[in-house]
């Protein structure tokens, strides 16, 4: 079966950086996309970006170029999110999402984020 | 960007209730609008996709319609594991623009 299992909660500094983990299993992982979305705590969800685990192209959304890179590694079917430049507000959940076709199916369990001097 | 505006925000109903959510896009998006469900602590699970499709193992008091800018949600007799937030997404254009979210109630 399809799955995402993403790396453990962080805890970081103002300033600091973040790379979350993606693994995927259950399918080709070079066949569908990944999406990155953040949650703020008891907030909506907003889209940071996407990647082609295949050719490694990616698509950012505005508010976070810049500052977010999407990497992949496709000899572990992992892919990685890492965000700079880290404030307070980025404290939230981010969750990594495949992208089969026209729409997101599976997601992971989500990473706590908490960005605290 | 495309934004998407969700409607209500909040709302609470009985079991066995049937309520409809909205979801209005800033342009049409054709027919390219999921909706997701997220529990406490959760991740969001797709419940429809393609305006109208329902995803694989969702059952089927969950319904959507709507095409170009407006979509809706039904959920049929109200079950108390609805309880829920539930979310749009336009899948058209990046970004992916999700709605604000409606949080579900079961009284």
């Amino acid at each position: 079966q399809v799955q995402l299992v993403q790396s453990g909660a962080e805890v970081k500094k103002p300033g600091a950086s973040v790379k979350v983990s993606c693994k995927s299993s259950g399918y080709p992982f070079t066949r569908y996309g990944i999406n990155w979305v953040r949650q703020a705590t008891g907030q909506g969800l907003e889209w940071m970006g996407w990647m082609n685990p295949k050719s490694g192209d990616t698509g950012y959304a505005q508010q976070f170029q810049g500052r977010v890179s999407m990497t992949r590694n496709t000899s572990i079917s992992t892919a990685y999110m890492e965000l700079s430049s880290l404030t307070s507000e980025d404290t939230a959940v981010f969750y990594c999402v495949r992208q089969y076709g026209d729409y997101a199916d599976y997601w992971g369990q989500g990473t706590l984020v908490t960005v605290s001097s | 960007d495309i934004q998407m505006t969700q409607s209500p925000s909040s709302l609470s109903a009985p079991v066995g209730d049937r309520v409809t959510i909205t979801c209005r896009a800033s342009q049409s998006i054709s027919s390219l609008l999921n909706w997701y469900q997220q529990k406490p602590g959760k991740g969001p699970q797709l419940l429809i996709y393609a305006a109208s499709s329902l995803q694989s193992g969702v059952p089927s008091r969950f319904s959507g319609s709507g095409s170009g800018t407006d979509f809706t949600l039904t959920i049929n007799s109200l079950q108390p594991e609805d309880s829920a937030t539930y979310f749009c997404q336009q899948s058209y254009s990046t970004p992916y623009s999700f709605g604000q979210g409606t949080k579900l109630e079961i009284k």
